[in-house]
């Protein structure tokens, strides 16, 4: 149990072109899902929280204009990477906290942004 | 700012020796988490520990936690080339589930 899907694995995209990556929670409902963005060799940053049903929380330094987050429902929330640039090359991981539980998030496979 | 520290952050050894991981965090937290990341893959969930002196093992691996010491160490014991990772601690000072992870310690165990 407590599966995270991320789609897609891996995006190539042209610099200045919109990408949206999905988080799935597959089997528990989560009511709170986080984003971290890792570069290469280093550690995951947080980057929002994302609520469902209410705006996100942005970390300091995150541009919310940037990085859209919706979290439509219990077991979805994606993020849109605006306007792309080669500086947002990345791995971004996604994670969600089951509903039940307040001690544990589950990570998703994570999703390589590679921009152009 | 809460920091998280590991030590040290590249280790490189043989196989079957010990050895252990330090995690230092500088704010107050009763949560701290270990977790391991395979290259170019997310990262999967090892030990969780919630309350001060917490210990836990599983296989090779053993995590401890003294929060008044604001320090975690996860051990490795007769180490084996499969534990070749890179293990990051991480610490939630809100109790909201908002991680801030150590810089991670690249593992390479040698035959």
């Amino acid at each position: 149990g407590a599966v995270v899907s991320q789609h897609p694995s891996w995006v190539i995209c042209k610099s200045g072109t919109s990408v949206k990556i999905e988080c799935r929670s597959l089997d528990f409902q989560a009511t709170t899902m986080f984003w971290y963005r890792q570069f290469p060799k280093q550690s995951l940053m947080l980057m929002a929280t994302s609520n469902e049903g209410s705006k996100a929380t942005y970390e300091q330094g995150v541009e919310k204009d940037k990085f859209l987050i919706n979290h439509a429902s219990l077991t979805l929330s994606t993020l849109t990477v605006t306007s792309a640039h080669p500086e947002d090359s990345s791995f971004y991981i996604c994670s969600a906290r089951d509903a039940r539980s307040t001690d544990t998030q589950y990570f998703g496979p994570g999703t390589r942004l590679t921009v152009l | 700012e809460l920091k998280v520290e590991q030590n040290p952050l590249f280790l490189s050894m043989q196989e079957g020796k010990n050895y252990t991981i330090y995690c230092n965090y500088s704010t107050t937290s009763d949560r701290l988490y270990w977790y391991r990341q395979d290259p170019g893959k997310s990262l999967e969930s090892l030990f969780v520990l919630l309350s001060n002196g917490a210990v836990k093992q599983e296989g090779r691996l053993m995590a401890s936690l003294d929060t008044k010491a604001r320090l975690s160490t996860l051990h490795i014991t007769a180490a084996v080339h499969d534990l070749s990772a890179t293990y990051f601690c991480a610490v939630d000072p809100s109790g909201a589930q908002k991680l801030v992870f150590g810089q991670g310690t690249r593992l390479t165990i040698n035959p």
